[in-house]
């Protein structure tokens, strides 16, 4: 069965150090690729995603993630934390594109980083 | 633009009772989907719908557990009896249409609603 492979589950970084955070699936075929971020009180928001093309893709608040297709990972890395990226990260996968397909995300069991001032 | 609705935030019920939660998406999402996240796991999809049909509810305990849509708007699911292991957090999410005009993936969720079976 398809799954996705959180290998971190707590993270504790002082400000300024730099973050990765791996993820990786077994699905063998293609998939599209994002990762989800809950910070406290609030609800699940996307963060960056993979569809196609440049392997390295960037997202919002200085994240990027880089997509390895040879090692079915797709790791999330900051090069610099802040105090307001403590929040639960989630990787998923999608499998299955248009017309019909289910669409459906996988996702791992989700990253708690807590970044000290 | 409004964000994904869900209620009640909190529920807590005793075993054997029922329970139900709503959700209405975001204004033209086709796409529904109903979310189980257990404490210390990632969320699970329980059933998606695409407009009022289902597309997938290949996880969801069927003795137990219902959901609709009847009018591709808004939606219930529902808890018969409940049992301890139901307590979690249950999310809606809603997105455009798979390979529509303007899908580009992104889910978009509610913030849940927490429930406690003692």
């Amino acid at each position: 069965a398809q799954s996705v492979s959180q290998h971190n589950h707590h993270v504790i970084l002082s400000e300024a150090a730099s973050l990765e955070l791996g993820c990786n699936y077994s699905y063998g075929g293609t998939v599209n690729l994002f990762w989800y971020v809950q910070y406290p009180g609030q609800h699940l928001q996307l963060l960056l995603k993979y569809f196609s093309g440049d392997p390295l893709v960037k997202g919002i608040k200085g994240f990027e993630a880089e997509f390895i297709k040879s090692k079915f990972s797709f790791n999330l890395r900051k090069p610099s934390v802040q105090w307001s990226d403590t929040a639960e990260y989630f990787c998923a996968v999608e499998r299955g594109f248009y017309g019909g397909a289910t669409n459906k995300l996988i996702f791992g069991t989700g990253t708690l980083l807590a970044v000290q001032p | 633009e409004a964000g994904v609705a869900q209620s009640p935030r909190y529920k807590i019920i005793e075993k054997r009772q029922s329970v139900a939660f709503w959700c209405n998406p975001i204004s033209g999402h086709a796409t529904l989907y109903w979310y189980q996240q257990i404490l210390g796991q990632g969320p699970k999809l329980l059933i998606q719908f695409q407009n009022n049909g289902v597309v997938d509810d290949s996880q969801l305990p069927k003795d137990r557990f219902s959901a609709e849509r009847l009018k591709g708007v808004d939606s219930t699911l529902k808890i018969q009896p409940a049992k301890l292991e139901d307590s979690a957090v249950y999310l809606c999410a809603s997105s455009l249409a798979a390979g529509g005009p303007g899908y580009a993936g992104e889910l978009f969720f509610g913030e849940g609603s927490r429930l406690t079976v003692l």
